[in-house]
This record gives C-alpha cells, sequence and structure tokens, in this order.
C-alpha cells in the first residue's frame, strides 16, 4: 500500500503554463515536505510545510498544507524549462515516506 | 561546508559480489536514512540509523542486506550476493536530529551484471 499519493504521474506542458501538483494521503502526517530531483541526482529540498493550513511561496512555487494534514499541493505559475523535473513528496513518520512522484516536463 | 557524501557513484558488480556503499552525513548530522529508488520510480524506504543504532529497519529486506553507522566514520550499506534485481540508485540522507530536515546525497547507481 501506499501511503501517498500523487497527482499527476506525469505532466508535460508548454513554458507559461500554470500547472498543480497533489499529494493525497488517508493519513496525518506532522509535516511534508517537497523535494524536485534532476536525472543522476539526489532529491533537493524546496519546502517542508508543518501547519494545517500553511501556504508557503517560493518564487513561482506555491505549497499548501492541507487543514488536516493529510494532504498537499504545489502550484507553479508560468512554468518554465528549468522546472523540468520529478517532484517528489515526503510525509514526516519518524523517517520521511515518499509519494509516487510526479514527473513535469515543460517545453519552450 | 559539504553536504552529504555518497560514495561510489557508481558501482557495477557481477552477481554473486558484494556491494559496499558509503555515505558520510553533513558535519553535526548524527542521523542517517537509506533509500532505494528503481528507474521511473519515488524513494522506497530502507533503514534509519542513529550513531552505532538501527532505529528503523522495517525496509530491509530480510537477507542479503545490512546497514551499520559507526561512533566513526562513514554510514555503509552493505548487499551481500548480489542479484540483477538488486540494481538501483541508493540514496542516503541525513538530518541533525529526528523530525528534523533530511538532506539528501547524490545517490550510487549500482548495476549488477
Amino acid at each position: 500500500t501506499q501511503l501517498l499519493e500523487q497527482s499527476p504521474q506525469f505532466l508535460s506542458i508548454q513554458e507559461g503554463e500554470n500547472l498543480t501538483v497533489y499529494c493525497n494521503s488517508s493519513s496525518v502526517f506532522s509535516s511534508l515536505q517537497w523535494y524536485r530531483q534532476e536525472p543522476g541526482e539526489g532529491p533537493v529540498l524546496l519546502v517542508t510545510v508543518v501547519t494545517g493550513g500553511e501556504v508557503k511561496k517560493l518564487k513561482r512555487l506555491t505549497f499548501q498544507f492541507g487543514d488536516a494534514r493529510k494532504d498537499s499541493s504545489l502550484h507553479i505559475t508560468a512554468a518554465q524549462p528549468g522546472d523540468t523535473g520529478l517532484y517528489l513528496c515526503a510525509g514526516d513518520r519518524d523517517k520521511l515516506i515518499f509519494g509516487t512522484g510526479t514527473r513535469l516536463q515543460v517545453f519552450p | 561546508n559539504a553536504g552529504v557524501m555518497q560514495n561510489p557513484r557508481h558501482l557495477v558488480r557481477r552477481r554473486g559480489q558484494e556491494a559496499r556503499l558509503r555515505c558520510s552525513p553533513m558535519k553535526g548530522h548524527s542521523h542517517v536514512y537509506w533509500y532505494r529508488q528503481l528507474p521511473e520510480e519515488g524513494l522506497k524506504f530502507m533503514v534509519y540509523l542513529q550513531k552505532e543504532n538501527i532505529i528503523d529497519e522495517s525496509g530491509m529486506p530480510k537477507e542479503r542486506f545490512s546497514a551499520e553507522f559507526p561512533k566513526e566514520g562513514p554510514s555503509i550499506l552493505r548487499i551481500q550476493q548480489v542479484v540483477r534485481g538488486d540494481s538501483a540508485a541508493y540514496f542516503c540522507a541525513s538530518s541533525s536530529d529526528r523530525n528534523t530536515e533530511a538532506f539528501f546525497g547524490q545517490g550510487t547507481r549500482l548495476t549488477v551484471v
């Protein structure tokens, strides 16, 4: 069983479009982290959300933690080719449990 | 100010050989986590160690796999008698405390031929 399900699994869009990636679970997490991973590299931490309902912004990226701390979303505004990569959410249960991942490709 | 260091970056082993993967955590970090990633998939938790102790090994296969984090030196993930199915990227992460942010190394890509 997968604790954290991400959707969509794959996303191909044109530069300038907006997109939202979802991370859903039936379990409550004390915190949730979002990572981006590029081919051949390790995941790089983007943000940690801790409080239910919390919204954090990182330039064109907006992260939201659900009120019940079971789900999260990542919204990217005006996507750029440099945003291409594998986006992973991870919930904290004494160790990080990773989601299934969303592979984003942004075409120029 | 080095991050998490893993070596080797690439490792090729023949079936039946042993693979040793090393992870040096960030300075000041005493918690280490190992994950495995198959192509086109997310990261699967393997084991969580704190200096000299295994805290959680619920993701480790019961046979052939072992991990240690000695008082001195890097954490080691050891795979004995490797099989083709062990081919994957193995990532190590470290944190300063439980439930704090974890930072990942660049991974070791193991290929079993």
